[in-house]
């Protein structure tokens, strides 16, 4: 699986678009973007993934950058709920290699 | 529909013994996956399961050791527990029939090792 960079804090006020960035310039063809979230003491909760096209869902936006190098996840409005640090990963197609790696993640603080 | 489920939530064992963690999958979902994480630290990759049979596991020693049941349920032992082992263990799981589906995790079993 390829290597992920992402910031290791950022701060957004509430109401506030979060833009959190991810770096994944040895990324593969076949290989997915996924963002996790996890709130302190719970498990990490899925959020969005994309291969090369821009996604959207009730929860976020994922731009993927054209040369797939980099990608942003955008929280349009953020709440004070959306503290929680952010996981991008990045994941094959290969059935064998099914393990996802977890980096460090930012920590996204949303402030009132 | 309901989650990922994960029992105990809490577990304390001393040294030595043996500790038995439970996951139940989303209800359609064949494959699961364990991690393990330690204070501090991010999710390490521990074991998967994909239609009862192990596929693959992390970089953690045999004593790290489970299966998976004929309802997709699975179960992760660990034996003669070291202090070290103190963490939270997280389940996911997520269907074998899209190659891009996502993984969901429970919110865990924390294990205390004293």
């Amino acid at each position: 699986d390829a290597k992920t960079t992402q910031p290791p804090s950022m701060d957004c006020a509430e109401g506030r678009a979060a833009n959190l960035p991810c770096n994944h310039s040895t990324i593969s063809g076949n290989e997915y973007v996924y963002w996790y979230r996890q709130i302190h003491s719970q498990g990490p909760q899925y959020i969005i993934h994309g291969l090369k096209n821009n996604e959207t869902n009730e929860m976020a936006s994922l731009i993927i950058t054209e040369d797939r190098k980099s990608s942003t996840l955008i929280l349009p409005h953020a709440t004070l709920r959306d503290t929680a640090v952010y996981y991008c990963i990045v994941r094959g197609l290969i059935q064998g290699a099914q393990k996802l790696v977890f980096g460090q993640g930012t920590r996204l603080t949303i402030n009132p | 529909e309901a989650g990922v489920t994960q029992s105990p939530t809490h577990l304390i064992k001393t040294r030595g013994q043996q500790a038995t963690l439970r996951c139940s999958p989303i209800s359609g979902h064949t494959s699961v996956y364990w991690y393990q994480q330690a204070l501090g630290l991010g999710l390490q990759f521990l074991l998967w399961y994909d239609e009862g049979e192990e596929r693959n596991r992390g970089n953690f020693p045999p004593r790290f050791s489970g299966r998976q049941f004929p309802n997709y349920s699975s179960e992760l032992n660990v034996n003669a527990l070291e202090l070290e082992d103190s963490a939270l263990y997280l389940c996911a799981s997520r269907t074998g029939r899209s190659y891009n589906s996502p993984l969901h995790f429970g919110n865990g079993t924390r294990l205390t090792v004293t």
